[in-house]
């Protein structure tokens, strides 16, 4: 079975300041997807990144960064130079390669950046 | 691409009344999904189909729950006889191949409340 452990519930920066969200996954399959969505308080979830088990590149997107590890099984997103409008809860997931490839998500972790 | 849409967007309704919602995904997509979110939680898998064929549900899915994809393209949701445990949030997504992996893309959610 897959696992997907957000140990952050909730993190209160103050804009400007850098941020990572962690995540700790658990899977016995070899081939796996991670993701990271946001859900802002509209509710609708936002695709920000997916990547591969076999791809532990660093990616770079703007002000966004993630740290994927398969030594520790760690797949980490930092924000840099927080704004208002991060405001939200940002959710882990797994997937793993063949049949469903249902999203197995972690609890979230709720970002405020206070002006 | 107009995105994936979900009707109604709210429904209150009373214990022990049906109901139903819909969801309409990327027109080029072929799988659907549906997930559920409780407060504070990650959404959790419900059941997903392949065109028209619903090849996967989660033991969430009790029978009181029922799904339909006809003609592959939009899909309903019915809860029967509901019960104050299926307030949630329930979420649809669609998604493609995208060479190596099964990329989601979530609607808006149907917010349901049970009186």
């Amino acid at each position: 079975a897959q696992k997907v452990t957000q140990a952050q519930t909730e993190i209160s920066v103050v804009e400007k300041e850098d941020v990572t969200l962690d995540c700790v996954y658990e899977t016995r399959d070899t081939t796996y997807y991670l993701f990271w969505y946001k859900q802002p308080p509209s509710g609708e979830l936002v695709f920000l990144i997916r990547r591969n088990s076999f791809d532990e590149q660093n990616e770079i997107s703007g002000r966004y960064s993630w740290n994927f590890q398969k030594s520790t099984s760690s797949f980490n997103f930092t924000i840099t130079a927080s704004q208002v409008v991060d405001s939200a809860v940002y959710f882990c997931a797994l997937s793993v390669r063949g049949g469903s490839e249902k999203l197995v998500f972690g609890k979230g972790t709720k970002l405020t950046v206070n002006p | 691409d107009t995105g994936v849409s979900q009707d109604p967007r709210h429904k209150i309704t009373k214990r022990g009344q049906n109901v139903t919602f819909r969801c309409d995904p990327i027109s080029e997509h072929n799988r659907l999904y549906w997930y559920r979110q409780t407060l504070g939680q990650g959404p959790e898998f419900l059941t997903y189909f392949q065109n028209e064929a619903q090849l996967e549900k989660s033991r969430l899915l009790s029978d009181r729950f029922s799904a339909e994809r006809p003609k592959g393209s939009f899909s309903t949701l019915e809860i029967q006889r509901t019960e104050q445990g299926d307030s949630a949030m329930y979420l649809c997504a669609s998604s493609l191949w995208r060479g190596d992996s099964y990329e989601q893309y979530f609607g808006p959610g149907t917010r349901l409340t049970v009186t």
